[in-house]
């Protein structure tokens, strides 16, 4: 079955400092995405950044970056220079070719604090 | 505001009634996506659709659950008969149509959510 684990439920870093989320999937496709999404108390997804499987370099957008490691089946986020703005449920997902690359299968998210 | 536009935001609903909620995509957008998200968990996939026509429904959505998009733009999702473990966050994202193997990277943008209890 296609699946995402976050092992982390919740995660605190001192503001200023960088964090690592984790994420490992399980899929037998060759080609599928993988995706973080923020979700602040608010609830809106926020889409932070993609790595698509065939990439063969670590995604990058601004203070966020993915670490992937593609043997090991995992694809964590690292959020680098914490912001008080940061803390909110963080949200691992992969889309697959089934179906067209329709849906999205996310994880239990981490829940990261960002202490001052 | 072009982002993706859900009302209400809130719902209280007594167990047993029918509730109906709205989801108003960006405009240019062909994919329009349902999901639910219960406390705790990520999101889990409901249906989709590609303009007008609803091409995947998950086996969550049982029988009491119809989800329409009449003319391609907005959706509506409703629960007939609700039950007290229909009480989510019911999330509704829309993207551009992929349809090459890079078409993966097209991003879901999502909207607010509407948050239903039943009691």
């Amino acid at each position: 079955a296609q699946k995402i684990t976050q092992t982390q439920p919740g995660m605190f870093v001192q503001e200023k400092e960088a964090v690592t989320l984790d994420c490992t999937y399980d899929t037998s496709d060759q080609s599928y995405g993988l995706f973080w999404y923020k979700q602040p108390s608010s609830g809106e997804m926020i889409f932070l950044i993609y790595q698509g499987s065939y990439d063969e370099q670590n995604a990058t957008e601004g203070r966020y970056s993915l670490n992937f490691q593609k043997a090991r089946k995992s694809a964590n986020l690292v959020i680098s220079a914490s912001q008080l703005g940061d803390s909110a449920m963080y949200f691992c997902a992969m889309r697959r070719p089934s179906g067209g690359y329709n849906k999205l299968i996310f994880g239990a998210g981490t829940r990261l604090a960002v202490h001052p | 505001d072009t982002g993706v536009s859900q009302n209400p935001r809130h719902k209280i609903t007594k167990r047993g009634q029918n509730v109906t909620f709205r989801c108003d995509p960006i405009s240019e957008h062909n994919r329009l996506y349902w999901y639910r998200q219960t406390l705790g968990q990520g999101p889990e996939f409901l249906t989709y659709f590609q303009n007008e026509a609803q091409l995947e429904k998950s086996r969550l959505l049982s029988d009491r659950f119809s989800a329409e998009r009449p003319k391609g733009s907005f959706s509506t999702l409703e629960i007939q008969r609700t039950e007290q473990g229909d009480s989510a966050m019911y999330l509704c994202a829309s993207s551009l149509a992929s349809v090459t193997l890079q078409g993966a990277r097209t991003e879901a943008f999502f909207g607010q959510g509407t948050r239903l209890t039943v009691v």
